[in-house]
């Protein structure tokens, strides 16, 4: 069965650094979105993404954050200065269609710790 | 923010027992309700997507239903087993968006 992939599992940075979240939707779902999950607290939406441009995000993906499909296949996450507050665990999820009744594949997830 | 809570926190029970949860959501500008399942380690697994009151699913022992008058969805296991323990998340999908509005889970523990 397709699945949505995600790498790496657990990412460790220093703060000030930039790191990049790395996933793989199912391949014939043309949405696209992440959201996190802070230790004990709800999972939370960052971002969607369709037609290689930004369809809606979050007050909390400002302007550390980026989202890219740099080819056919990956679609990625970029924070680029990383605070302590990002600790937390980035899900990557892809649906065929926009609409809020398509199930949202979700990928197993990439644990970010900044330290 | 949308407020969307699931009750209890967490739930113990032995295998065998039938259990439920709840989900609670805004009953205005509602247009789906998801389950998922999520184990640790795993991708949470998409269990149902409603969208209509009084619509009720089911997958094997796994059953949900949804008031969207009064915002509320439960889950139920019926005849728990232990590879039902998991964590059982609702989410909220609002009319005219995507994106998806999580409840914190219910934490669910079946003892052998």
């Amino acid at each position: 069965e397709p699945e949505v992939t995600q790498t790496p599992s657990h990412q460790v940075t220093q703060m000030g650094q930039e790191v990049i979240l790395r996933c793989v939707p199912i391949s014939n779902h043309l949405y696209f979105y992440w959201y996190r999950q802070i230790l004990g607290q709800k999972v939370e939406f960052l971002v969607s993404f369709y037609n290689n441009e930004i369809s809606e995000k979050s007050e909390i993906f400002d302007d550390q954050f980026s989202v890219e499909r740099p080819d056919g296949s990956n679609f990625t996450l970029k924070i680029r200065s990383t605070k302590l507050e990002d600790s937390a665990m980035y899900f990557c999820a892809s649906s065929e269609r926009s609409k809020g009744t398509d199930t949202q594949y979700f990928g197993p997830g990439t644990r970010l710790t900044v330290l | 923010i949308l407020n969307v809570e699931q009750s209890p926190q967490s739930l113990h029970v032995q295998e065998g027992d039938s259990t439920n949860f709840t989900c609670s959501f805004p009953s205005s500008n509602f247009y789906a309700l998801h389950w998922y399942r999520w184990e640790t380690a795993k991708s949470p697994e998409a269990l149902f997507v409603m969208t209509l009151n009084g619509d009720e699913k089911k997958k094997g022992r796994i059953s949900a239903t949804l008031n969207t008058k009064e915002g509320y969805s439960y889950l139920y296991i019926k005849g728990s087993q232990p590879e039902d323990s998991a964590t059982y998340l609702c989410a909220f999908g609002g009319a005219g968006a995507n994106n998806l509005f999580f409840g914190t889970g219910t934490r669910l523990t079946v003892i052998p």
